[in-house]
């Protein structure tokens, strides 16, 4: 357990409507991301950061951005949810020997 | 660019058989590789790592990896499994320089069955 909360655990929202997932670490490491897990596609990544104010995109970006204004925090914001994005969502940090910890994920339907 | 292929969707097995799952992995560059497991409606636990050293691996709950850089593999095993190994396995890579990113394989689903 590497102190990962993700909030909110389970939400349903509406096509068209913004969503932000937050994503919180309680031991400083510098490399955050964000994932989706879907059936068939295991988990790809979104967007990463490696630093405040640093981010980058991942393999699916579309339709998501982030911003990490402080070390433990790292918003993921949908900036208007599609069905497409129904998904599991989870939040992962990496310790300096590579290995990544993930939050229990966030559960989301859009409909 | 790096790529993972876990060569099973889906393996059953009975409980106390041995389990072999499949991960090959596509790279130019030197490569670390995790397992990681999800027991259903949960995150991912880490099951073990190689980084470096010794291309055999021991993890968690009796799990063992083999790197085999010549084939590009780095299969899963364990001699006896039980019920509670039911469970989504997946295989990951990343490398120096990348920022930790991990690129997953698509998971193989093992089920046990008594």
């Amino acid at each position: 357990d590497a102190g990962i909360t993700q909030s909110p655990r389970h939400k349903v929202t509406e096509t068209g409507t913004p969503v932000t997932l937050r994503c919180h670490q309680t031991e400083n490491h510098r490399y955050m991301y964000w994932y989706r897990q879907d059936p068939g596609h295991g988990l790809r990544l979104i967007h990463y950061s490696y630093g405040v104010k640093d981010t980058d995109k991942g393999e699916v970006s579309d339709g998501y951005s982030v911003s990490r204004s402080k070390t433990e925090d790292f918003l993921l914001t949908l900036e208007s949810a599609t069905s497409s994005q129904t998904s599991v969502y989870f939040c992962a940090i990496s310790t300096d020997s590579y290995e990544q910890y993930f939050g229990p994920g966030t559960r989301l339907t859009v409909t | 660019a790096q790529s993972v292929t876990q060569l099973d969707s889906q393996v059953p097995v009975f409980e106390e058989a041995p389990v072999e799952l499949r991960c090959n992995y596509s790279s130019s560059v030197s490569v670390y590789l995790f397992w990681y497991v999800q027991y259903p409606n949960q995150g991912l636990q880490l099951l073990l790592k190689y980084l470096s050293g010794s291309t055999l691996v021991k993890g968690i709950n009796g799990f063992e990896a083999e790197f085999n850089k010549s084939q590009t593999s780095f299969h899963l095993r364990k001699p006896s499994v039980h019920i509670s190994d039911t469970a989504e396995y997946f295989c990951a890579v990343t490398f120096s320089g990348g920022y930790n990113k991990l690129i997953f394989g698509a998971g193989t689903r093992l089920a046990v069955h008594p």
